[in-house]
């Protein structure tokens, strides 16, 4: 079954740039989404369609992609941005949504 | 404003079945998917599948094939997705997500999601 590869963690001071990579063989032809989490919570949506911000998410998070990687790009990270990050994408046949397996943003 | 809320926390035998309901309301039911994720403890999301409530259609991941139904119930603008032959594994957080009616699969609102335990 289709992949999306993301790192477990990632660890950024506050006021750095953190970035956070998603890897999968059907991104150049399937736009990636992202959410954040905090614990017990639900999801948020945090980055569409690569690179769009939907209302209310701050413009510290910005998104590209290119080839089979997208990354979300935290600039200027703020302790209330530690939270675990997903990527999520659909099959190449776009017919079976899939989440990586989530990344940990720490910020110390 | 658009809620979807699910409901509450079961706990179950092994070899049971389970079914989780969520309960839209804040926009027109017919016009957006409906999917289920779900998250055991400690690890990361995982789609389960899809339906389409103004058909019924649905997509299942090829992993619950077999196991899971999801139905809807149009008067009530309500969506279910029923687990059977639980086991341990299952012991999770499900969450309904609701997404475009066509296009690229995305989750813009989510339900707060019941806890399922199952356990002898």
């Amino acid at each position: 079954s289709y992949e999306l590869t993301q790192p477990p963690s990632v660890s950024v001071s506050p006021g750095q740039t953190a970035r956070i990579t998603c890897s999968g063989d059907a991104l150049p032809k399937q736009y990636a989404y992202w959410y954040q989490q905090k614990p017990g919570q639900a999801p948020v949506l945090v980055m569409s369609k690569d690179s769009e911000r939907p209302s209310g998410i701050p413009e510290r998070f910005s998104g590209s992609s290119s080839g089979t990687t997208v990354t979300l790009t935290i600039s200027g990270v703020q302790t209330e941005d530690e939270a675990d990050y997903y990527c999520q994408s659909s099959d190449s046949s776009g017919l079976y949504g899939v989440f990586g397996g989530g990344t940990q943003l720490t910020v110390v | 404003q658009v809620q979807l809320v699910q409901s509450g926390a079961e706990v179950k035998k092994p070899g049971a079945p389970v079914k989780v309901s969520c309960k839209a309301s804040g926009y027109t039911f017919i016009n957006y998917k409906m999917h289920w994720v779900r998250q055991a403890p400690g690890q990361g999301l995982e789609w389960m599948g899809v339906i389409n409530p103004s058909g019924g259609d649905t997509i299942y991941a090829q992993k619950f094939q077999g196991r899971v139904t999801m139905t809807r119930d149009t008067t009530t603008n309500t969506v279910y997705m029923e687990l059977s032959s639980l086991r341990s594994e299952d012991t999770a957080v499900y969450y309904c997500a609701r997404g475009l009616l066509q296009g690229d699969y995305y989750f813009d609102y989510w339900g707060q999601g019941p806890l399922v335990t199952v356990s002898s």
